[in-house]
């Protein structure tokens, strides 16, 4: 199993690009997260989808995010317009069950650079 | 905000000796999971305590877990230079339609010096 895959790896954008990033879960999980990870604010949750529908969004920032899954191997998280505060390191994982027991599976994530 | 706190929030220490990690929580938890993160890669799950259990041991870990004190322990003996890593609690809670997803403390970085 190839694990959760994101790409791009590294992405470096001027102020006011739009940024798409991807994630393929694991195989077989039904739960998938998006994560964020900055010094000042630690690693903190986006979004959560379950059978690729959206069921906790709070933790989006703003307006100017947006994360899809239309379909079960396939997520994307979009930021339009991308402010240098959004430099961070978005990871996405994947779960297999329903219960906080069940392990998450967490990609290599994707560092985001906007100058 | 987040719901774990961790400390220290770095710690040095010679390969051999043993790494103690601390995570404290605000709210009621269902179980508590600790995480490791290498440089530049995604975190992996290390071990897991339910709220009814006091301790766990996996391999050189050992998590404690005292939900009086809303605090929880990670235990590396013997360290080894490959321990080097952050390493993060994540908590849940008792809200079973929250779907289990988890708040990460700010994490421990450890060092281990050969």
């Amino acid at each position: 199993d190839a694990g959760v895959i994101q790409s791009p790896r590294h992405e470096v954008t001027e102020m006011g690009q739009e940024v798409t990033l991807r994630c393929k879960p694991i195989s077989g999980h039904d739960y998938l997260f998006w994560y964020r990870q900055t010094m000042m604010r630690g690693l903190e949750l986006l979004i959560y989808f379950n059978n690729n529908v959206p069921i906790d969004d709070s933790g989006m920032p703003e307006d100017r995010f947006s994360a899809k899954m239309p379909n079960a191997s396939f997520s994307t998280l979009k930021i339009q317009p991308s402010e240098p505060r959004d430099s961070a390191v978005y990871f996405c994982a994947s779960r297999g069950g329903r219960q906080s027991t069940d392990t998450q599976y967490f990609g290599p994530g994707t560092r985001l650079t906007v100058l | 905000s987040q719901q774990g706190e961790e400390d220290p929030q770095a710690l040095s220490i010679q390969e051999g000796e043993n790494a103690t990690m601390n995570c404290s929580y605000k709210t009621s938890i269902n179980n508590l999971q600790w995480y490791r993160q290498n440089s530049g890669r995604g975190l992996v799950h290390l071990i897991l305590i339910r709220s009814n259990e006091r301790e766990k041991h996996s391999g050189r870990l050992r998590v404690t877990l005292d939900t009086s004190k809303k605090s929880s322990s990670l235990l590396i003996t013997a360290s080894r230079a490959a321990d080097t890593a952050s390493y993060f609690c994540a908590t849940d809670g008792r809200d079973y339609n929250q779907g289990g997803k988890l708040i990460f403390g700010q994490g421990t970085e450890l060092s281990v010096k050969p």
